[in-house]
């Protein structure tokens, strides 16, 4: 079955302790991304990739971190937690992406709601 | 980079009834407009996307409208069912279309 898998689905945790939220794509898809979602304000992009080893910051980047060493996994960094961070967050990913191709269905993860105490 | 508003942010309607969700965007390149909808405690999915070469598009009960002189594309909803209840997102590409930025949702309810 074709999906995007997000672990852990909730977590509680304090300011400073470092985390790591998984994604994994089993459809072979160049582009992923990170989406926090807040109420009243949307889906907001944190982070995307457009291929292996390639990163590029979205519009609310500030206290995460991204690697993208393999093409299925793109995980999400916290290094220092802050209550600020609290949200529900959505891995997803495209076949590509990009002005000169296809802009294709973005297949979101089932979302990570993540506490910071 | 890309500004898409989206208009209202709640919208309830009698079952049966119609409805109209308009997102405004502010980059003339944008050249895709896709919409996706929440179910409650679901992940967003894609329910109909529009390209800019077409002014509408449908797909039995739904569709979309794009006015690229004046930046605005519309989903509509006809003949409501209480399925149809949930969060309602526009989209519009920036970055040179590496990016998607979302509106900030519209909440639907169909009232029985």
């Amino acid at each position: 079955e074709a999906q995007v898998t997000q672990n852990p689905r909730y977590l509680i945790t304090v300011t400073g302790k470092k985390l790591t939220v998984t994604c994994s794509q089993n459809m072979n898809h160049e582009y992923m991304s990170w989406y926090r979602q807040d109420p009243g304000l949307g889906l907001r992009q944190i982070y995307y990739s457009m291929n292996v080893e390639v990163t590029d910051k979205g519009d609310v980047p500030e206290g995460y971190k991204v690697s993208r060493k393999e093409k299925r996994n793109f995980p999400l960094i916290l290094e220092s937690p802050s209550p600020n961070q609290t949200s529900l967050y959505f891995c997803a990913s495209s076949l590509r992406r990009g002005a000169q191709t296809s802009s294709g269905e973005l297949f979101f993860g089932e979302g990570s709601r993540l506490t910071v105490l | 980079g890309e500004n898409v508003e989206q208009h209202p942010s709640t919208l309830s309607v009698q079952e049966g009834d119609s409805a109209v969700i308009k997102c405004t965007y502010s980059d003339s390149a944008s050249n895709y407009f896709p919409w996706y909808k929440q179910e409650l405690g679901k992940r967003p999915q894609l329910i109909i996307d529009i390209r800019s070469n077409v002014g509408e598009k449908k797909d039995q009960r739904i569709a979309v409208t794009l006015n690229k002189t004046a930046k605005h594309f519309s989903l509509h909803i006809t003949e409501t069912q209480p399925e149809d209840s949930a969060v309602y997102f526009c989209a519009a590409p920036s970055g040179s279309a590496r990016q998607l930025t979302f509106g900030s949702g519209t909440q639907l309810t169909v009232l029985p």
